[in-house]
């Protein structure tokens, strides 16, 4: 059975704090994403990456950046996050040749 | 650029209803097209998916149809079940590009 986790379901931080989150996948994917789901916006392409140490900006990368070290992981960093970066964290992976994306739970987190 | 574009929700049946979300498409050249859907507290799960016009994919009960001559690819099932409710979203990838999502659609079925 294909998995994709997420470090953390729930997230609570303080403006200003670096924050990393952690994305892990099981099934030998070459593709990674990052996105941001906010209502009535739908998902939203933060970053991705095509291989190891490959990255890739997506639609909204400003404030974000990441860091894909193995094939099997992909981070997502907020250098100093802020209040308007409360959201739905999602990461997806997918093959080369299916485009097909696989997600992971989500981490919702809450800037305060 | 490519875009997606959603009925508004939240969309509320009884059980055994007739659903039909609706989705229209704007995109240069002939992308492949989506629903993924959300179970609470869930990541997204592919539904069904087509790949060229007039093609028809289905699961679970869930059909759509690629109709190119209207750019639209809604979402349609006979008889709904409480277990449906979730979030739908419709989805586009065109060649050499990611995947752009519609808004997403809420569904909530009722006993």
């Amino acid at each position: 059975d294909v998995k994709v986790t997420q470090s953390s379901r729930y997230l609570v931080k303080r403006t200003g704090e670096k924050v990393f989150l952690e994305c892990v996948q099981d099934m030998d994917h070459e593709n990674m994403f990052w996105y941001r789901q906010d209502p009535g916006l739908g998902l939203r392409l933060i970053y991705f990456s095509y291989d190891v140490k490959m990255k890739e900006k997506g639609d909204i990368p400003e404030g974000y950046s990441v860091s894909r070290e193995k094939k099997e992981r992909f981070s997502l960093i907020l250098e100093s996050a802020s209040t308007n970066q409360t959201s739905m964290y999602l990461c997806a992976s997918s093959l080369l040749s299916t485009y097909e994306q696989y997600f992971g739970p989500g981490t919702r987190l809450t800037v305060t | 650029g490519d875009s997606v574009t959603q009925m508004e929700g939240p969309v509320t049946l009884s059980e055994e209803a007739f659903l039909t979300i609706n989705c229209t498409y704007t995109a240069t050249g002939y992308p492949s097209l989506f629903w993924y859907v959300q179970y609470p507290g869930e990541g997204l799960q592919l539904l069904l998916k087509a790949t060229k016009a007039d093609d028809k994919g289905s699961n679970k009960g869930f059909e759509a149809t690629y109709r190119k001559e209207t750019t639209s690819f809604h979402l349609e099932k006979g008889s709904v079940q409480v277990s449906d409710s979730a979030v739908y979203f419709c989805a586009l990838l065109s060649y050499g590009q990611n995947f752009v999502f519609g808004p997403g659609t809420r569904l909530s079925v009722l006993p």
